[in-house]
């Protein structure tokens, strides 16, 4: 059990449309990042929020955004869906400072 | 930039043998951290271990290990004694130290036989 709950855990939604998916942090975890993991692949890094602010984004499209909340949550937004978002997507949260980072069970998206 | 490189795509392993996962890493970064993330068919990233590359002493947690040789930029898990509940996924990662990403390999599918 990583303290790290991510919702929901399984999504279907049609190309072009808008999905929000949502990751609730350990408390006192500052840092959230963001990973898309595609079928028989290893995690990609999307972005990471620290402190509230975007510090960090991988090779992803602006229709990938996100927030972080005060209360340890966060958000990862995709407009535009296209079939290849289809994936898994990770939530990892830690103290900055800390070495590991708790991973959330993810949310697989499935994009038809 | 940064690589992270797992060579094994899938290994069998007899119950209550060990096994080790090969990892190598390319990057010119001297401080860095390097991490095993267990990933079961469930689909969330367990740590198992970290090695920081400052550390003199190879990492051990209970029947994980980490075999840092930094020199070949290799940082092999060892599993002691494998159960059948280590069956699953396994993902060498790296994250330096000014930086805010994990890099990860792409994994090594662990099948423990009975």
């Amino acid at each position: 059990e990583t303290g790290v709950t991510q919702s929901p855990t399984h999504l279907i939604k049609t190309r072009g449309q808008q999905v929000t998916l949502r990751c609730s942090s350990q408390s006192g975890h500052n840092t959230v990042s963001w990973y898309q993991q595609a079928l028989g692949q290893g995690p990609q890094f999307i972005f990471q929020y620290y402190r509230e602010e975007e510090n960090g984004r991988g090779n992803f499209p602006p229709r990938f955004s996100g927030l972080q909340f005060p209360n340890y949550s966060s958000e990862l937004n995709v407009n535009a869906l296209e079939l290849d978002d289809s994936a898994l997507y990770l939530c990892a949260s830690r103290w900055t400072g800390n070495t590991e980072a708790f991973f959330g069970q993810g949310t697989r998206l499935t994009v038809v | 930039a940064q690589k992270i490189t797992q060579t094994q795509p899938g290994m069998f392993v007899q119950e209550k043998e060990a096994v080790t996962l090969d990892c190598t890493y390319d990057t010119s970064d001297p401080s860095y951290g390097l991490f095993w993330y267990k990933q079961p068919s469930s689909g969330e990233m367990i740590f198992l271990i970290y090695q920081g590359s400052y550390d003199q002493q190879n990492a051990t947690e209970g029947r994980y290990s980490l075999n840092f040789q930094k020199a070949r930029k290799s940082a092999n898990l060892v599993i002691s004694a494998s159960q059948l509940g280590d069956s699953a996924m396994y993902f060498c990662a790296m994250r330096w130290a000014a930086g805010n990403k994990l890099t990860f390999g792409g994994g090594t599918r662990v099948l423990v036989k009975p």
